[in-house]
């Protein structure tokens, strides 16, 4: 079966600086790497998807990279904030069932000011 | 335009009751996807349904079911509630082009005594 890790349970950085944030897998390699955001008794929210031959997508101070070879994600916020404070959860998508995805566990990050 | 909605957003069960969920999609959206997020983990995925039928389904015992209506509406059923049951349960659509990212709804907390 697939599993996901991400790299710790939390990571705790000083605003302004850039947070990095890493999602292992194992077995087959996904169609599509997803990352969400949630927030304490809310649901996730999409923030980023990357196709399997894609290497890096941005969105605002957002990036994402995808080694396949690695079977590793990176996810990046730079110019980190307080509103940043959150739970990032990577998900895979094998892309042959439709809406079936693949959790981890997701690393809760804090920016202190 | 409404986002995905849950009803209800908290209910407290008693073991071996059984509990209805309830899950309206994004307009336009005919992909629902049901998942249980226990405190501290990722989602995990229970159900997909898309036009009515079931194209997918988690490692969750025959006490979960699930249907769609013709509005694309959703129930998540669990009968014989068990403590482990208690969770965040999540639904989500996906729209039919673009990206297959998925939207959350806000969640139903189970709480089984």
């Amino acid at each position: 079966s697939q599993k996901i890790e991400q790299n710790s349970e939390a990571l705790n950085i000083q605003e302004g600086k850039t947070a990095t944030l890493t999602c292992n897998y194992t077995n087959y390699s996904p169609a599509y790497l997803q990352w969400y955001r949630q927030d304490p008794g809310r649901g996730p929210v999409f923030l980023l998807l990357i196709r399997e031959n894609e290497k890096e997508k941005r969105k605002e101070r957002l990036k994402v990279t995808f080694d396949t070879t690695l079977k590793q994600s990176l996810f990046h916020i730079t110019a980190s904030q307080p509103a940043d404070s959150a739970t990032y959860l990577c998900a895979l998508d094998r892309g042959s069932t439709l809406g079936r995805l693949y959790f981890g566990r997701g690393t809760q990050l804090t920016v202190w000011p | 335009d409404a986002g995905v909605t849950q009803s209800p957003t908290h209910l407290i069960k008693t073991r071996g009751q059984q509990v209805t969920l309830r899950c309206s999609p994004i307009s336009g959206h005919k992909s629902v996807s049901w998942y249980q997020q226990v405190l501290g983990q990722g989602p995990q995925f229970i159900f997909q349904y898309y036009e009515k039928e079931e194209r997918g389904r988690g490692n969750f015992p025959d006490r979960f079911s699930a249907r769609q209506f013709p509005n694309y509406s959703s129930e998540l059923n669990v009968n014989a509630l068990l403590l482990g049951d208690s969770a965040l349960y999540l639904c989500a659509s996906t729209s039919p082009t673009g990206n297959y990212e998925q939207y959350f709804g806000p969640g139903t907390r189970l709480t089984v005594t």
